[in-house]
């Protein structure tokens, strides 16, 4: 099955650019996402990219995949201490059903911390 | 607001105790996920429903959990017989089938068993 890895912590200063990288195994998942989650909160969609896609710009974030080496990172530009989060990447699996998609699957997330 | 909400948002309950909790996912979305996040961990699927099917559940999901989603609208999570391991955060999700199959989080229910 589809497995997840992501960096534990990341730690930058105000204005600086964060770069939040992401490995999976599974090169069926057609769509990769990023989620913020702040504490004691669900979480909140950041962006997606779908796998035929090399890049994919939202306002002071860029997703870059790298589907050879399965590497999926965000770059969050212009890093700001709201920024401070934890940041999953997950992608989607394939069920039986009818070739219908199923759950996401996680990696553990990566702390973002931001100095001032 | 028309997010995906949950119910309660906290729960403290005596291990042993049956809990409850209910999600009402976004109102065109024919698609319901549960997932449980336990600290210092990404959300782990639970289970699934597409209108009120369930679809699929995941090891995970041991006999003491049901979930039921009765008119295809709001679901409720039960776990019977709690036990101090099912402490954790359960968030509910919903999509719409569509090209980018994106899900929806609610704020999650967390549990703690005494």
């Amino acid at each position: 099955g589809e497995d997840v890895e992501q960096s534990l912590f990341l730690s930058v200063r105000e204005g600086d650019s964060s770069v939040i990288n992401c490995t999976y195994t599974d090169s069926s998942s057609t769509y990769l996402y990023w989620y913020k989650q702040e504490p004691g909160a669900g979480l909140q969609l950041l962006t997606y990219i779908f796998s035929n896609m090399d890049m994919k710009q939202d306002q002071r974030l860029t997703v870059l995949l790298n589907k050879k080496d399965k590497h999926l990172s965000l770059r969050i530009a212009d890093t700001q201490t709201g920024d401070s989060a934890i940041y999953f990447c997950a992608g989607n699996t394939f069920m039986n059903y009818g070739g219908s998609q199923g759950n996401l699957i996680f990696g553990k997330g990566t702390k973002l911390s931001v100095k001032p | 607001d028309t997010g995906v909400s949950q119910n309660p948002r906290h729960k403290i309950t005596k291990r042993g105790q049956n809990v409850t909790f209910r999600c009402d996912p976004i109102s065109e979305h024919n698609r319901l996920y549960w997932y449980r996040q336990t600290l210092g961990q990404g959300p782990e699927f639970l289970t699934y429903f597409q209108n009120e099917a369930q679809l699929e559940k995941s090891r995970l999901l041991s006999d003491r959990f049901s979930a039921e989603r009765p008119k295809g609208s709001f679901s409720t999570l039960e776990i019977q017989r709690t036990e101090q391991g099912d402490s954790a955060m359960y968030l509910c999700a919903s999509r719409q089938t569509s090209s980018t199959d994106t899900q929806y989080f609610g704020p999650g229910t967390r549990l703690t068993v005494l």
